[in-house]
């Protein structure tokens, strides 16, 4: 089943925070979180693994709450860059991925 | 280095043709796979190889076909193509271990399929 990621489109000024919340009905192995922007391929930017351990992008930080079943994307003093759709992934058996629906980040001058 | 590359990036084609989306990655990557992408959606995975000669089904697999002849290269083929088939296919590929859902998938650039 599909993770849900809320909220579903964010609009900032440049230097304003924004955080993306996936939430899975089944139990998380390992997020993977990716900015696609319109047009271009999927980026890695993060990796959330049972255990707390976290691979990924030096200027963003994420969350995962084993327990209920949760990631949180932490954008924080966000560039013009920032801005794309940001996916989840779920994590199951030989690296497969569920994504979720995407996150629209838009960040304004 | 070129990293995972799919060809064509863009097709028309007719209801009932057929055509092969053709993907190739150089980083000697063992896990290879196939997304496709509606408008304004997430990535629905369509077929997965963890090796040459070895590929299995993911969530929609209907209307494709892949074949893993070699480590590199990972074709879908659409038979008999159908308009619900207009999409952005995206090839992607991964080096994995022991724990397979530990490392990023590295993305092509993506095929833009139009069937009409």
């Amino acid at each position: 089943q599909q993770p849900v990621q809320s909220p579903q489109a964010v609009i900032l000024r440049e230097g304003e925070d924004a955080v993306i919340n996936c939430s899975s009905s089944k139990a998380l192995y390992s997020v993977h979180w990716y900015r696609q922007k319109h047009g271009e391929a999927p980026v890695f930017l993060m990796i959330l693994l049972k255990g707390g351990e976290q691979k990924g992008h030096e200027k963003i930080s994420a969350s995962f709450n084993e327990k209920k079943q949760q990631s949180s994307l932490y954008l924080t003093a966000s560039q013009l860059s920032y801005s794309g759709t940001y996916f989840c992934g779920s994590g199951t058996s030989y690296g497969k991925l569920t994504f979720g629906q995407g996150t629209i980040l838009t960040v304004h001058p | 280095n070129a990293g995972v590359t799919q060809t064509p990036k863009f097709r028309i084609l007719k209801i009932g043709q057929s055509m092969t989306l053709q993907c190739t990655q150089d980083m000697n990557h063992n896990y290879m796979y196939w997304y496709r992408q509606d408008p304004g959606m997430g990535l629905k995975l369509i077929y997965y190889s963890v090796g040459a000669g070895i590929t299995d089904k993911g969530e929609v697999p209907n209307g494709y076909n892949v074949s893993r002849s070699t480590t590199e290269d990972f074709p879908l083929r659409l038979e008999l193509a159908a308009p619900s088939q207009t999409s952005v296919y995206f090839c992607a590929s991964t080096l994995q271990g022991k724990k397979a859902d530990n490392q990023p998938q590295h993305f092509g650039d993506g095929t833009r399929l139009s069937i009409l």
